[in-house]
């Protein structure tokens, strides 16, 4: 495929569980982000990736989110003991180290937390 | 505070009409300026990027401008389509952290038959 893709696409899960999403980026691409998008907001920054590295992970909002790369390829975004205000869509991007570092975004896994 | 604002927060027009969507950032120091397309339950697509120097771009039926003096920008949808129908964010670098973009809210944009 030529995008970038995540799965799965929809997430529902109970409070307290812990829920992993995956992105698969574009060949080639050296950086890859990580996103959340509440229903009707902007999206917010969680954790940049150049390689396998994550040289800023400033917007993981707490210790119950981590996130790896492996490869310089797929990425996963962990969360642990899920709670209600996690509720919200996951958007990852890549794209080339350039100036302009133009992202290319997935579909995103829409995650529900009951 | 690096920040962008978006207005309207939401707007409907009929099909066929033209339209323009503001922008105003608070990024220093500034490096360039986006603006996305993004579909509902999809991510966010580029229409066009633009440096300091650039005053307008233009992506088919889109064009962007920008004025880096008065830190503001627009997107002005000519002959707007059903298809337009969008949140249009507009998206903010600095030069120390051209990786780390500063997002505005979006305006929702409904096209009407």
């Amino acid at each position: 495929g030529a995008g970038v893709s995540q799965s799965p696409s929809n997430k529902v899960t109970e409070k307290g569980k812990d829920v992993e999403l995956r992105c698969d980026p574009i060949s080639g691409h050296t950086a890859l982000y990580w996103y959340r998008q509440r229903l009707g907001q902007g999206l917010e920054f969680l954790i940049y990736f150049q390689g396998n590295s994550a040289p800023d992970k400033s917007g993981l909002p707490s210790d119950r989110f981590s996130a790896e790369r492996t490869g310089e390829s797929v990425s996963t975004l962990t969360i642990q003991r899920t709670q209600q205000e996690d509720s919200a869509v996951y958007l990852c991007a890549s794209s080339l180290i350039t100036v302009y570092n133009e992202q290319f975004f997935g579909p995103g896994t829409r995650l529900t937390v009951l | 505070k690096n920040q962008v604002e978006q207005s309207p927060q939401s707007l409907i027009i009929l099909e066929g009409k033209n339209c323009t969507l503001q922008c105003n950032y608070t990024v220093s120091p500034f490096s360039n300026l986006r603006w996305y397309k993004q579909d509902t339950g999809r991510g966010p697509v580029s229409l066009t990027i633009m440096t300091f120097s650039e005053n307008t771009k233009s992506n088919g039926r889109y064009t962007a401008t920008l004025d880096a003096d008065t830190k503001q920008s627009s997107l002005h949808i000519t002959a707007s389509q059903l298809s337009d129908s969008a949140s249009y964010i507009c998206v903010v670098s600095a030069v120390e952290s051209n990786y780390q973009l500063i997002w505005g809210a979006g305006t929702k944009l409904i096209i009407k038959p």
